[in-house]
């Protein structure tokens, strides 16, 4: 069985550029979350998605947006990049939403603004 | 507010040594505490998941503790080797509702030398 594949590995754009990373989960997961990670914060959820719906948002400005497809597919976008968004953006998949889930994580995109 | 904290930051051994990694948490109403295994650039990978009844839990060389009486778990590794080089992150589920109530540690950075 696969795991959760993110797309791309690594991503290099300027301040003021959009961004869209993908994220396709284990088959048969409906769930779908993204996290930012930084040295400096850790680990921080952005949001949630279950059946092409966003579920929960986290601490993070209108810049930053997700959807979810009805194969359960994710993309997350950010807008006018600063340079503070520079981080690893991982997303995890779950068969259900629930905080007893067990989550599966993918590689990762490491973002870096310039 | 919820809170996980993890000690040490960093903590470096020698190929072979054991070692014990804790978490104190201030997280409620809790669910359940999990370890994860981050290697540099790559998503966490689950090692342990333990409820509000469960004292302890194993998997392999890491063997996880939980004591939800003093909110505490440690995550202790037996027999270290390089490959257990990386960061280990305690996460805490509060309430049963989504992946978006669950607070991160912000990790303990292990580093084995052989």
């Amino acid at each position: 069985k696969a795991g959760v594949t993110q797309t791309p590995r690594y991503l290099i754009k300027t301040r003021g550029q959009q961004v869209t990373l993908s994220c396709s989960p284990i088959s048969g997961h409906r769930s779908v979350s993204w996290y930012q990670q930084t040295p400096g914060q850790g680990l921080q959820f952005l949001f949630e998605y279950f059946s092409e719906t966003q579920r929960n948002k986290g601490n993070f400005p209108g810049r930053f947006s997700g959807r979810q497809f009805s194969n359960s597919r994710s993309e997350m976008n950010v807008s006018t990049l600063e340079l503070g968004d520079s981080a690893l953006y991982l997303c995890a998949s779950s068969l259900v939403p629930a905080a007893n889930e067990k989550l599966f994580f993918g590689s990762g995109t490491q973002l870096s603004v310039l | 507010k919820n809170q996980v904290e993890q000690s040490p930051q960093s903590l470096i051994i020698l190929e072979g040594k054991n070692c014990t990694l804790q978490c104190n948490y201030t997280v409620s109403p809790f669910s359940n505490l999990r370890w994860y295994k981050q290697d540099t650039g790559r998503g966490p990978v689950s090692l342990t998941i333990m409820t509000f009844s469960e004292n302890t839990k194993s998997n392999g060389r890491y063997t996880a503790t939980l004591d939800a009486d003093t909110k505490q778990s440690s995550l202790h590794i037996t027999a270290s080797q390089l490959s257990d080089s990386a960061s280990y992150i305690c996460v805490v589920s509060e309430g049963y509702s989504s992946a978006s109530k669950i607070i991160f540690g912000s990790g303990t950075r292990l580093s084995i030398r052989p």
